[in-house]
């Protein structure tokens, strides 16, 4: 059990939805990522949060944003859904905000139909 | 930009041989971290190893052991005696930190090696 906590693990939902997906990082830990893994674009570095702050951002699209609460958990919010955004979005979290090793969540899988 | 290739998308072999797998990676900075991750079939990813640029030390951990050479712009893996639970896809990342100001943590993942180790 790497800590992380994702909720909820599975998820179905149609075309031009919204969702959220939730993350509470291990106790401690400052940073919060979202990775995005697919089998065409296998895994995706979406973004990182450092203590409620946005610090690096990847290759995520407009209609998807993501915050960090004051509680250090994080959610992702994806919005007008599209076939291709199915996929297993994982979370993961380190203690500072630096190149340190990541502690991954068992992640969401997403299904749009 | 960076990339990391594992040209190896799936190996099998059978319990006890060992086996290695290959990462190759590019990166425009002297400073940046590699990292190896494993996806058993359950799902999540488990941390493995992380080596900075400047450490060129072969590391050896168990069953495990990892050969890094710069000159070569290689981080490979190399499984000693191989078990079936050993089966799952192995990850191989890079982090530079200055693609993000030094202040960011973004790994680049390559595609993944799946390991199948049978009885």
């Amino acid at each position: 059990d790497s800590g992380v906590t994702q909720t909820p693990k599975h998820l179905i939902t149609a075309t031009g939805q919204r969702v959220t997906l939730r993350c509470s990082p291990r106790s401690g830990d400052l940073s919060v990522y979202w990775y995005q893994q697919s089998l065409d674009q296998g895994l995706q570095f979406l973004i990182q949060y450092y203590n409620g702050e946005e610090r690096a951002k990847g290759n995520i699209l407009e209609r998807f944003s993501a915050q960090q609460f004051p509680d250090l958990h994080s959610e992702l919010n994806l919005s007008s859904l599209e076939l291709g955004d199915s996929a297993l979005y994982f979370c993961a979290s380190s203690r500072g905000g630096g190149s340190e090793k990541l502690f991954f969540g068992s992640g969401t899988q997403l299904s749009v139909l | 930009a960076q990339k990391v290739t594992q040209a190896q998308t799936e190996i099998s072999v059978v319990e006890k041989e060992d086996v290695t797998l290959d990462c190759v990676y590019e990166t425009r900075d002297t400073t940046y971290y590699l990292f190896w991750y494993k996806q058993p079939p359950s799902g999540e990813l488990v941390f493995l190893i992380r080596r900075n640029s400047f450490d060129e030390q072969n590391e050896i951990s168990g069953r495990y052991s990892w050969n890094f050479q710069k000159s070569t712009s290689s981080f490979n893996f190399t499984i000693t005696a191989s078990q079936v639970v050993d089966s799952a896809v192995y990850f191989c990342a890079l982090s530079d930190p200055s693609d993000n100001n030094n202040a960011g943590n973004m790994l680049t993942f390559g595609g993944g090696t799946r390991l199948m180790v049978k009885p």
